[in-house]
């Protein structure tokens, strides 16, 4: 069956650093991946989308790798700050046009300590 | 624009009783959908919509039915409640076209207890 993972424990970061979410999928060929932010006791945020034929994709400080052999997604935030503590999600959609809606994973949880 | 609005934020309900969750988005996106998140889990697509009058399946549809009536609003329906639907639920909305996957607009979420 169809399978994401994501970091399961919380991640800690110290400020200034450079955190790395890591999401691995399975029997799964997405043609495009989104990753979102959740903030307690809210509803996900969109925060970046890459496509299986990108590499690569940055938006401010945000980068976002796609792996399509290794089935893999790297998250990375540069110069993280307190207030990017948070769930992060990753989500992937398959090729019928987002029909079917977005597969989540469990998410990671940030924490960036002053 | 408001966005994607959710109504009630938090309830609670009997075993066995019924109840409406409401979603409304002002964006004039085609697509909607509904989503359920237990704690330490992702979320989970109950039932989808590609436009006015027109539903689908996702995920985890038992126990709920919804309706599209209007490009607006996108109604979830709960018979008979049972304690496994006590859950945290999202609505979203995106603007899709053919071949393409785009953001998904997501609501504030109703809570939802069921003794």
């Amino acid at each position: 069956s169809q399978k994401i993972e994501q970091n399961s424990e919380a991640l800690n970061i110290q400020e200034g650093k450079t955190a790395t979410l890591t999401c691995n999928y399975t029997n799964y060929s997405p043609a495009y991946l989104q990753w979102y932010r959740q903030d307690p006791g809210r509803g996900p945020v969109f925060l970046l989308l890459i496509r299986e034929n990108e590499k690569e994709k940055r938006k401010e400080r945000l980068k976002v790798t796609f792996d399509t052999t290794l089935k893999q997604s790297l998250f990375h935030i540069t110069a993280s700050q307190p207030a990017d503590s948070a769930t992060y999600l990753c989500a992937l959609a398959s090729g019928g046009g987002g029909a079917d809606g977005l597969t989540f994973g469990k998410g990671t949880h940030l924490i960036i300590q002053p | 624009n408001a966005g994607v609005t959710q109504t009630p934020k938090f309830r609670i309900l009997k075993i066995g009783q019924s109840m409406t969750l409401q979603c409304t988005q002002d964006m004039n996106h085609n697509y909607m959908y509904w989503y359920r998140q237990d704690p330490g889990m992702g979320l989970k697509l109950i039932y989808y919509s590609v436009g006015a009058g027109i539903t689908d399946k996702g995920e985890v549809p038992n126990g709920y039915n919804v309706s599209r009536s209007t490009t607006e609003d996108f109604p979830l329906r709960l018979e008979l409640a049972a304690p496994s639907q006590t859950s945290v639920y999202f609505c979203a909305s995106s603007y899709q076209t053919s071949g393409t996957q785009e953001t998904q607009y997501f609501g504030p979420g109703t809570r939802l207890l069921v003794l």
